[in-house]
Formats: structure tokens, sequence, C-alpha cells
């Protein structure tokens, strides 16, 4: 079974805090995803890294890609309560099928 | 445009029912995802369809989860005498193919009593 870990599970920081979100496995993926999931309602994609060694910014947030595409992280500047949430990664298998496995998710809730 | 639609929003049922959710992809959307996703838990995987056809459905737990999608729009994940665990969050995801971003509904919550 493949299997994603995300740490940390809970995060609570002040706002103006850096952060960063780690996922891990043992498998390697084709690619990998990052979501951002509120209250009620489905995920939301916000970034998918391809090749190894990758880095994306989007704003305040920049994630990478491991060199073996196996990991990835999340790294969030200057945290704002805006960015509160449960943010999820997802490795993409192309293997016959196109699937998704979902890491277990990191709720960050940033405080005002 | 219109997203990703699910019905109902929450259904509360008895052990041993069964029930029907329904997932509504954007219009034009061939590639259709199911996933479960307990409460604190990333969503996972249960079946996914390309058009008509399930392509991969290896992530059903048990034969009494079956899903459907008869004219490659619309899906129904059914299941049939509901336990209590499976209470949880049902999500459905869909896009242009499988290759391209997924884009998820609001999910259904199922509560088994």
């Amino acid at each position: 079974t493949q299997l994603l870990e995300q740490s940390p599970q809970f995060l609570s920081i002040q706002e103006g805090e850096n952060l960063t979100v780690y996922c891990n496995s043992s498998s390697v993926f084709s690619s990998l995803q990052w979501y951002r999931q509120e209250p009620g309602e489905g995920p939301v994609l916000l970034v998918t890294v391809v090749t190894g060694g990758e880095v994306k910014k989007l704003k305040r947030l920049t994630f990478q890609f491991g060199d073996a595409r196996k990991d990835s992280s999340l790294h969030i500047t200057a945290a704002q309560p805006g960015d509160t949430g449960l943010y999820l990664c997802a490795g993409v298998y192309t293997s016959g099928t196109y699937k998704y496995i979902f890491g277990t998710g990191t709720r960050l809730k940033v405080l005002a | 445009g219109a997203g990703v639609s699910q019905t109902p929003s929450n259904k509360v049922t008895e052990k041993g029912k069964y029930v029907e959710l329904r997932c509504d992809p954007i219009s034009g959307h061939t590639a259709l995802y199911w996933y479960r996703q307990s409460l604190g838990q990333g969503p996972e995987f249960l079946i996914y369809f390309q058009g008509t056809g399930a392509a991969d459905d290896s992530g059903l737990p048990n034969d009494r989860f079956f899903a459907v999608r008869p004219e490659g729009s619309v899906s129904t994940l059914k299941i049939q005498r509901t336990e209590r665990g499976d209470s949880a969050v049902y999500l459905c995801a869909s896009s242009i193919d499988s290759q391209e971003t997924q884009y998820f509904g609001p999910g259904t919550r199922l509560l088994v009593l």
C-alpha cells in the first residue's frame, strides 16, 4: 500500500511566522501535488511539481520536490490567518492508470 | 461556470440500509474520481472513471461498494448494507482528462447510525 506521511499533523502559529510542512514516501511518483482544503469544501489544487529537485513559488508559498521524487515540502513565509486550512500532498502514479494517493494531511491554524 | 456538484450534501442512514450518492461533474470532463475522507485524514482513492468505464476500481473497500457512470457524465456511488465504519465524507472530482487538474466537489457527508 502506497503511503504518504505528512508532518507535522497539526500546526498552530502566530501571524507573521514561517513554517514548513513535509510530505514523505518510500515510493517514487511521476509528479506530486499540493492542495488546500477548507471546512465543508473539497481540496483545491495549489501546485504540481514534476521534476526531481524542482522548486515552485506561489506568492508566499514555496514548494520543493525531492531529487528522488519521493518527498516534497511546502514552506510558507509570513503566514497569515487566511492561510488556515488543511494542506494535503498527493502523489501521482501514471503506470497503467492515472492515480492520486493523498497524504495524511497537515492542519494549519494561523492566529491573528 | 458550474463546478462539480454532489448530492445530497448530508445523508444520515441506519446500519444495514442502502445509499446512493450522486456526482455531477463539470461539463465535458471525461475523467471522474471518487474518494472517501475520514475525519482529520486525507482523501482515500476509491474508483476512477474514464468516460463510461471504470478504469481503476482498486480502491473500493469491498463488494458492498459499487459505482456507475452510464452516460459518461453523472456518476452514482452505491453502498449496500451500510456499516458504521462507512461514515465519512465522500468526495467526487472531475478533470478534462486524467492528466489534467482535478476539480473537487464539496462532498457528501454520510453518517451511518
